[in-house]
């Protein structure tokens, strides 16, 4: 049972555009949502994230929105530059015990020139 | 401070083999974590720790084995590698689980033949 559902699979946009990408998530009792980059032959790295006490948070040109009746949250990059190609994850936990991380399958985004 | 290193880089074993990744961290993290990556699969957790000397299974810890006698170490062990567990392995490591960041090693890519 897939836990986050990640669309889409992959994304091309031009240099300047927005680049957006979604998640759904499942279960009601999550309540850590962060956003991770990884570049090629890298490993993830921690990008953005967001508790579900707020709908949006903005870091420089990457916003997260949070829907939380919807069960959804999205990444959001103003602005696109080439340098922004990389695979994205989302992912999500609980606050609670040793809850681990749930990872979406990911989002490959390539920004043309 | 050279966060989470992972060794070896590359390996290419041969089915039935046997082999170890080692994981070490200096950032005095008590919770560790390995993954794998595949295309389109997004990172599936194998075996977490939440401590010196605990480990607890994740999502696909079939056929793996994992160790965390010190603090600062997560080994995963193959005992019989399969093609099947042809992947790049990840390890992370973060202070807390909740609301906490993962920091991630720069992967092992791990042919098996």
């Amino acid at each position: 049972q897939q836990q986050v559902k990640q669309s889409p699979q992959s994304l091309i946009v031009q240099k300047g555009g927005i680049s957006i990408i979604n998640c759904a998530y499942e279960n009601t009792a999550f309540d850590y949502f962060p956003w991770y980059q990884q570049f090629p032959g890298k490993g993830p790295a921690l990008l953005i994230a967001i508790r579900p006490d707020v709908s949006e948070k903005k870091e420089g040109r990457f916003t997260i929105s949070f829907n939380k009746s919807a069960k959804q949250f999205s990444l959001h990059i103003m602005d696109s530059q080439p340098g922004d190609s990389a695979t994205y994850f989302c992912a999500a936990s609980l606050n609670s015990g040793y809850s681990t991380l749930t990872f979406g399958k990911g989002t490959m985004l390539l920004v043309s020139p | 401070n050279a966060g989470v290193t992972q060794t070896p880089k590359f390996r290419v074993l041969k089915t039935g083999q046997s082999m170890t990744l080692l994981c070490a961290q200096d950032m005095n993290h008590e919770y560790m974590y390995w993954y794998r990556q595949d295309p389109g699969m997004g990172l599936r957790l194998i075996h977490y720790s939440v401590g010196e000397g605990t480990t607890a299974k994740g999502e696909v810890p079939d056929g793996y084995n994992v160790s965390r006698l010190k603090k600062q170490n997560f080994l995963l062990g193959l005992e019989s590698a399969a093609p099947s567990q042809t992947s790049v392995y990840f390890c992370a490591s973060s202070y807390s689980v909740s609301y906490n960041e993962q920091f991630f090693g720069p992967g092992t890519r791990l042919t098996v033949l």
